[in-house]
């Protein structure tokens, strides 16, 4: 049982570059949710999903573009990267209608520098 | 829209201290409460919530919280601190049975010193 998955932890990028951060859980967790990290600002919801099929825009989703094909993946897609997108990411999940219970989980984090 | 105030930014205690960290949120219906933690260079970690029923919820590492309606509080306690306890601590939020996903407060550093 791995959890939630995010992967590179690391990733440099030059400004108006691609990119896709991936998030996967092996958990059948119906909700994913995406946020960054900023110091001083805690961490803001950027886009959030409640199953496979449905996304919807959170606090800060100006940039950023994601998709839910599969209960397991929420990837974040970054169209055209700018300095102000520096910043650690991070994916988490929860057990839908037993989120109140359980709480969201977790990934370790995307550590995304943009130059 | 709801929101997160946590009062202190930074905090510094000595080891064995008591310690209360400060949660405030806005929103006027039903809502659902959490503490986060953060260990350095670490992801987030629960470290209790709150639903619904008895509001002084136990969580893990000794911490808990009471859930004050009337003053829209949740505020952190522990009697006694660890060096092991620097870290990050986060105040969250969510409504609607969490689908809309969390909101957070900015954060209290959190720093024991031997």
């Amino acid at each position: 049982n791995a959890g939630v998955t995010q992967t590179p932890k690391f990733q440099v990028l030059k400004t108006g570059q691609s990119m896709t951060l991936q998030c996967a859980q092996d958990m059948n967790h119906e909700y994913m949710s995406w946020y960054r990290q900023d110091p001083g600002m805690g961490l803001r919801l950027i886009h959030y999903s409640v199953g496979a099929g449905i996304t919807d825009q959170g606090e800060v989703p100006n940039g950023y573009n994601v998709s839910r094909s599969t209960t397991e993946d929420f990837p974040l897609r970054l169209l055209s990267a700018a300095p102000s997108q520096t910043s650690v990411y991070f994916c988490a999940s929860s057990y839908g209608r037993f989120t109140i219970y359980y709480g969201y989980t977790f990934g370790s984090g995307t550590r995304l520098t943009v130059v | 829209a709801q929101s997160v105030s946590q009062h202190n930014h930074h905090v510094i205690l000595s080891e064995a201290a008591s310690l209360e960290l400060g949660c405030n949120y806005s929103y006027g219906g039903t809502v659902n409460l959490f503490w986060y933690v953060q260990y350095p260079g670490q992801h987030l970690q629960l470290l209790l919530k709150y639903f619904s029923g008895d509001p002084l919820v136990k969580g893990i590492k000794g911490f808990e919280a009471e859930f004050i309606k009337s003053k829209f509080s949740f505020n952190l306690r522990k009697p006694s601190v660890q060096w092991s306890d620097t870290a990050e601590y986060f105040c969250a939020v969510t409504s609607g049975g969490g689908a809309d996903g969390l909101t957070f407060g900015k954060g209290t550093h959190l720093i024991i010193q031997p």
